[in-house]
């Protein structure tokens, strides 16, 4: 798959549960993005990485713990999760010399139990 | 921080005829606006986007306007048809030209299209 991929797709697990969710992007970017997507609710900016450093950090409880390794790769870690958590995370990326564009990935369907 | 207010949260209108969506932002420092589609189960897909120093901006039956001092902008389809029926988004944020900048969105608009 090309542009930006999401592994898993859907995700269960419980409160105290650890998990790992990965993004990928094969667009050459160098700026990735977290965000969180619920029902009723707008997306949500968490996390902003450029040239695999973090620029912003939308106030995120510490249960969600990110890592940008290189400019391709985007973890979002998962520990002592709550049920309102329950949501789509978002995936995105842009290019940081580029006009603003992002580009989303598929998403992670993650349900706490 | 920003803030984005969209309106209508649904909209039904008859296949052929035109719809649209509007948004204000709050932060004079936005300059640049983009508008996502989101259709059932899908990600959201950039369809249009404009940056302030443009009022209007247009790509086939999707047109994007833009008030800077009134500090809203609309989306407008014309001639709609089935498969325009999705979940749609506006978000504002300040492009610094060279950096990474989070969108701020709105809580999106669901367009139905009437057979």
């Amino acid at each position: 798959e090309t542009g930006v991929t999401q592994t898993p797709r859907h995700l269960v697990m419980g409160m105290t549960n650890k998990k790992s969710l990965k993004c990928e992007q094969h667009l050459g970017h160098n700026a990735m993005y977290w965000y969180k997507q619920s029902a009723k609710k707008p997306l949500e900016l968490m996390f902003v990485y450029s040239l695999e450093e973090r620029v912003e950090n939308n106030s995120v409880p510490s249960r969600f713990s990110p890592e940008c390794p290189n400019s391709s790769h985007l973890f979002l870690h998962l520990h002592t999760l709550q049920p309102e958590d329950s949501a789509l995370y978002l995936c995105a990326s842009s290019p940081t010399d580029g006009q603003g564009e992002q580009y989303f990935g598929p998403g992670t369907r993650l349900t706490v139990t | 921080g920003e803030n984005v207010e969209q309106h209508p949260s649904t909209l039904s209108v008859q296949e052929g005829d035109s719809a649209v969506i509007k948004c204000t932002y709050s932060d004079s420092a936005s300059n640049y606006f983009p508008w996502y589609k989101q259709e059932l189960g899908k990600r959201p897909q950039l369809i249009i986007d404009i940056r302030s120093n443009v009022g209007e901006k247009k790509d086939q039956r999707i047109a994007v306007t833009l008030n800077k001092t009134a500090k809203h902008f609309s989306l407008h389809i014309t001639e709609t048809q089935p498969e325009d029926s999705a979940v749609y988004f506006c978000a504002a944020s300040r492009y610094s030209g060279g950096g990474a900048d989070g969108l701020t969105f709105g809580k999106g608009t669901h367009l139905i299209i009437q057979p």
